[in-house]
């Protein structure tokens, strides 16, 4: 049981450059989350998931896309990566809406 | 006025002590009440939840909410060198969890 996993761990984007957020949980949650976390700010919610099929934007989308075609996977988009889009990116799930989320290790992402 | 407000610190106690971090929210209809705690270059995980006015205790943890006055706290008692970490206060807002910035606690051996 790996829980949450995200790839890559690190990556640095030139500005305008696009990429996609791994986030993978095999504990058949149903919510699923992404978060950005910036130096001595808290998390930031950017889009979250009900279900497979399900999205909705959180506090802070813009410049971000989700998909949800799977329980299991929930990638994140970033289309014309920006400086300020530099950040710590961290993946939860949950089981329904209970506050227990789980949470993947982050991709640190710095954009250039 | 942010949803969630933290003491940013770093808040310094020497180890034995007990740490007190302490968190405020704006919306007076928040039910459910919450503690992350984060390592650095980690990720955070669940440490104490609580739903109802007074005391939630877990080992050496206590939680405490004070709804009337919007506030809820965490206390850390005999607190030890490997609970030197940042510890996020989260409040449930709709069907979202809204994180404070965090305390960062440092105990001194």
């Amino acid at each position: 049981n790996a829980g949450v996993t995200q790839t890559p761990k690190f990556r640095i984007l030139k500005i305008g450059q696009s990429m996609t957020l791994q986030c993978t949980q095999d504990m058949n949650h149903n919510y699923m989350y992404w978060y950005r976390q910036d130096p001595g700010m808290g998390l930031k919610l950017i889009y979250y998931s009900v279900g497979a099929g399900i999205t909705d934007k959180g506090e802070v989308p813009n410049g971000y896309n989700v998909s949800r075609s799977t329980t299991e996977d929930f990638p994140l988009r970033l289309e014309l990566a920006a400086p300020s889009q530099t950040s710590v990116y961290f993946c939860a799930s949950s089981y329904g809406q209970l506050p227990e989320q789980y949470f993947g290790p982050g991709t640190r992402l710095t954009v250039t | 006025q942010k949803e969630v407000e933290q003491n940013s610190g770093p808040l310094s106690v020497p180890e034995g002590a007990i740490a007190s971090l302490n968190c405020t929210y704006s919306d007076r209809g928040s039910q459910s009440f919450f503690w992350y705690r984060q390592y650095s270059g980690k990720s955070p995980e669940l440490i104490m939840f609580i739903y109802s006015n007074g005391d939630k205790e877990d080992g050496r943890f206590t939680a405490q909410l004070n709804k009337a006055s919007q506030y809820v706290s965490l206390l850390i008692r005999d607190s030890q060198p490997s609970d030197s970490a940042t510890y996020l206060c989260a409040v449930i807002a709709g069907n979202k969890l809204v994180f404070g910035a965090g305390t960062i606690l440092r105990v001194k051996s």
